[in-house]
């Protein structure tokens, strides 16, 4: 079975900085690329950006260029979204998703992760 | 303000049929497939069509998607319970920096 297991709820103060993980299997890592999809509180999905895990390169959208970090380790088949300092504007739930190259089918989901910024 | 538009919510009633439309313009629906997603109340989006108009294994076939120009529809026949959810369209958008993922801002389907 394809999966994408994301790592825990997360609770951080400002300033502080997070990385979160989503850990791909049943499937060639390396073959597909992963995009994160952040989902504020009671509002719509909003690209952030991929990353091809075979050769690291990543594309950002640029409303979240240079605020968060797209990165992955293809050894242990796992992506990983950080921030370096994050902010209450950051409070959101954060999902990745598998994509085929070059096109937009996300499937599968991972099941999401909470982050919550607050002092 | 979303890149798509959607309409904010929708409704039907058990049996009926039910459109979502989905507008955009020629650098993303105009040039490039649309694809639908499912988010259930809690739970994490789901492909729910793909291609325009190509439904995933395990999609009932009361599902259906369309392209016309610059624009998007989903249809939803026999209309369930449990279809009661937000739905998004999602397409490429081919910007000045290359190829962006732009989603439409969702419509909430509510079944009367």
């Amino acid at each position: 079975e394809v999966q994408l297991v994301q790592s825990g709820a997360e609770v951080k103060k400002p300033g502080e900085s997070l990385r979160i993980s989503c850990k791909g299997s049943g499937y060639s890592f390396t073959s597909y690329w992963i995009s994160w999809v952040r989902q504020m509180p009671g509002k719509g999905l909003e690209w952030m950006g991929r990353i091809d895990p075979s050769d690291s390169y990543t594309n950002y959208s640029p409303s979240f260029q240079g605020h968060v970090t797209i990165s992955a380790d293809k050894s242990i088949s796992t992506a990983y979204l950080q921030w370096s300092s994050l902010k209450a504007s950051d409070t959101a739930m954060y999902y990745c998703a598998r994509q085929p190259l070059a096109m937009v089918t996300f499937d599968p989901w991972g099941q999401g992760t909470l982050v919550t910024v607050s002092s | 303000q979303s890149v798509l538009t959607q309409p904010p919510s929708a409704s039907g009633t058990p049996g009926q049929r039910v459109t979502i439309s989905c507008s955009g313009s020629s650098s993303n629906i105009g040039s490039n497939t649309v694809n639908w997603y499912q988010q259930l109340p809690g739970t994490a989006p789901k492909l729910l069509i793909y291609s325009n108009n190509q439904r995933p294994s395990g999609v009932p076939d009361r599902f259906s998607g369309s392209k016309s120009g610059t624009s998007a529809s989903l249809a939803i026949s026999g209309l369930q319970s449990e279809d009661e959810a937000d739905y998004y369209c999602a397409a490429w958008d081919d910007s000045l920096n290359g190829k962006d993922v732009v989603f439409g801002g969702g419509t909430k389907l509510t079944v009367l």
